[in-house]
């Protein structure tokens, strides 16, 4: 089983619409997460970060954490063409160590 | 507020020849961290530099080693090269104790 999955895509949503990225995790202790976005060929972004379980929002971004079920979410309202990217998770683990471990990323199309 | 930087952006190394990667931090930040992203994958973790010393270690041989300077700034170093070594090398800097980093634009690295 992989430390942190996600669906590879592509998710093809039209502009306007809400795209819902997913990701799970395998190690409870885990305590931070994050969502990053790539652009083909450029470094990752940080988009925001979630620690307590629930929702956060920041714009039209919205993540969402439940730790019972060791999932975390990213909603984006509004889809823009702009938006296209690949988003990654990244979960930081057990307390004492400073490495974070990256999902594949899922590809996103919002379709104009 | 000057971000992460990295040199180079690109370079093309001969398998068996050796690569150093230079990275300067965010303004203010003290601790980096190197990554390696192939093709179609998330970025996995090198190590972690923080006053000057190793403070962590991904699962990486030892052809792959660092440097962190007094200022901060750090080198990652890979020796006799392989082919698989080619991919995106990205350098991320944070704040000791902080819990998030901020990646450079990356080195990409073609081994061939």
């Amino acid at each position: 089983q992989k430390e942190v999955e996600q669906n590879s895509g592509p998710l093809s949503v039209p502009e306007g619409a809400i795209a819902s990225l997913n990701c799970t995790y395998s190690d409870r202790g885990s305590q931070s997460f994050f969502w990053y976005r790539q652009y083909s060929g450029k470094s990752p972004e940080l988009i925001m970060f979630i620690y307590s379980n629930g929702d956060k929002e920041d714009g039209r971004f919205t993540a969402q954490l439940n730790k019972a079920s060791q999932y975390v979410s990213l909603l984006i309202r509004d889809s823009q063409p702009s938006d296209s990217a690949t988003y990654l998770c990244a979960v930081n683990s057990i307390s004492g160590t400073y490495k974070y471990i990256f999902g594949t990323g899922t590809r996103l199309k919002v379709l104009a | 507020d000057a971000g992460v930087t990295q040199s180079p952006t690109h370079l093309i190394k001969t398998r068996g020849q050796q690569v150093t990667l230079r990275c300067s931090p965010k303004s203010g930040h003290d601790t980096v961290s190197w990554y390696q992203q192939a093709l179609g994958q998330g970025p996995q973790f090198i190590f972690q530099y923080y006053e000057e010393e190793e403070r962590q270690r991904g699962n990486f041989p030892d052809r792959f080693s660092g440097h962190q300077f007094p200022n901060y700034s750090s080198e990652l170093n890979v020796n006799a090269l392989l082919l698989g070594d080619s991919a995106l090398y990205l350098c991320a800097s944070s704040l000791k104790g902080g819990n998030t980093i901020y990646f450079g634009e990356g080195s990409w690295l073609t081994v061939v």
